[in-house]
């Protein structure tokens, strides 16, 4: 258990529809990262959250949006899905004065899109 | 922005045996960490190995160390008597000291062990 939980762990909808990711931070992490991973690609970052607020973007979609709440736990809501949505969603944590121990990992929501 | 290039999409090495991965980067800035993460097939992202920039010497865990070359801005895996368990996906990433500190990852290398 690496302390950054995710759920669900997976996740089968229909096109059009809208769903909602969770991530529980590691304890003390007040940073939540983004990413996405489609089929045997690389690690796409789409939004970074640091204690409550935005703290940066990278290549989400206007039809995803995210979320910190005061809790620390994020939420990543996908709408009007497509088909090229389906992917596996990471949520990663980091304590803000540890950047050189890099990210702790959940273990992922995979989406499939039908 | 900075950039994280692997190379080498496949990588295959004899179980015993010693295999390297190499990655690139491409970045203005001279504080910043490296990591080699790697994805088994169960897509659990795991950290293998960190190096700060600041810092010549080659980090090292075990069976796995790295040659870090600042100039040339390279980031190297070896991997030591290879085992059937490090058979995973691989991926380089890059991570800035300063702003927002997000990892940039490399598109992977797949590492397959042969028997």
């Amino acid at each position: 258990d690496s302390g950054v939980t995710q759920t669900p762990k997976h996740l089968i909808t229909a096109t059009g529809q809208r769903v909602t990711l969770r991530c529980s931070p590691r304890s003390g992490d007040l940073s939540v990262y983004w990413y996405q991973q489609s089929l045997d690609q690389g690690l796409q970052f789409l939004i970074q959250y640091y204690n409550g607020e935005e703290r940066a973007k990278g290549n989400i979609l206007e039809r995803f949006s995210a979320q910190q709440f005061p809790d620390l736990h994020s939420e990543l809501n996908l709408s009007s899905l497509e088909l090229g949505d389906s992917a596996l969603y990471f949520c990663a944590s980091s304590a803000r004065d540890r950047a050189g121990y890099g990210y702790t990992f959940g273990s992922g929501t995979r989406l499939t899109v039908v | 922005a900075q950039t994280v290039t692997q190379s080498q999409p496949e990588m295959s090495v004899q179980e015993a045996e010693t295999v390297t991965l190499s990655c690139t980067y491409d970045t203005s800035e001279s504080d910043y960490y490296l990591f080699w993460y790697k994805q088994p097939p169960s897509r659990q992202m795991i950290l293998v190995i960190r190096q700060e920039a600041y810092k010549q010497q080659n980090a090292t865990e075990n069976r796995f160390s790295v040659n870090f070359q600042k100039a040339a801005k390279s980031f190297s895996l070896k991997i030591s008597d290879s085992q059937l368990g490090d058979a995973a996906m691989y991926f380089c990433a890059y991570r800035s000291n300063f702003g927002n500190e997000k990892l940039t990852f490399g598109t992977g290398t797949r590492l397959t062990i042969i028997p």
